[in-house]
């Protein structure tokens, strides 16, 4: 197993345009969370689902929005970028909704937004 | 509110030197604590978790609730140790994970 994948690796976008991050969980993992991670700080979280359900959302605007597929695979999308979107996104999967299961994180991906 | 204190954004010591890390956190519930690590072009990793109450890499930490900290020793660092060292609660059960900003360490030769 890779463990936790996410694509792309590194993006480009300008301001007001649209993303999409993608993420495969760890095989048998039905948990996936979304944190944002802006240089020089930790991860902040944004989302989690479960099961195809939101169960958690972050401090963040609607302009972030997630959704979870039968496969347990999750998209992240941000619209209308702005400047301070630039950042690191991560994710991370568990197998069970919380408590005594770990959380694998996947390597990121390095969102520029000019 | 649930709040992560990483004092230090730095942390040099010499190899075989001790090395604490600390971590301070706000919470008005029971809290589940844990610290994270990430090296070098590497992925962010689970290191240890105070439910765990085990010795990771030679790292240990212990929860003091009384002074809400939980920080991160290891007696003899060694230069693989170099990485950066992220402390982060959750509510017991719960499922979002808050970070403090970080402390990178350099063990030094």
């Amino acid at each position: 197993d890779a463990g936790v994948t996410q694509s792309p690796t590194h993006l480009i976008k300008t301001r007001g345009q649209h993303v999409t991050l993608r993420c495969s969980p760890i095989s048998g993992h039905k948990s996936v969370s979304w944190y944002q991670q802006v240089l020089g700080q930790g991860p902040q979280f944004i989302f989690q689902y479960y099961e195809k359900e939101e169960r958690g959302r972050g401090n963040f605007p609607d302009r972030f929005s997630a959704r979870q597929f039968p496969n347990y695979s999750s998209e992240l999308n941000v619209n209308a970028l702005l400047l301070g979107d630039s950042a690191l996104y991560l994710c991370a999967s568990r197998g069970g909704l919380a408590g005594a299961n770990e959380q694998f994180f996947g390597p990121g991906t390095r969102l520029t937004v000019l | 509110a649930q709040r992560v204190t990483q004092p230090e954004k730095l942390l040099s010591v010499f190899k075989g030197a001790p090395v604490e890390l600390k971590c301070n956190y706000s919470y008005s519930g029971s809290p589940e604590l844990f610290w994270y690590v990430q090296y070098s072009r590497q992925r962010l990793q689970l290191l240890l978790r105070h439910i765990s109450r085990e010795s990771i890499k030679g790292f240990t930490a212990d929860l003091n609730k009384g002074e809400t900290s939980f920080h991160l020793k290891k007696p003899f660092a060694q230069e693989e140790d170099s990485a950066m060292y992220y402390c982060a609660l959750s509510p017991l059960s719960d499922y979002k994970l808050s970070f403090g900003a970080g402390t990178t360490v350099t063990v030094r030769a």
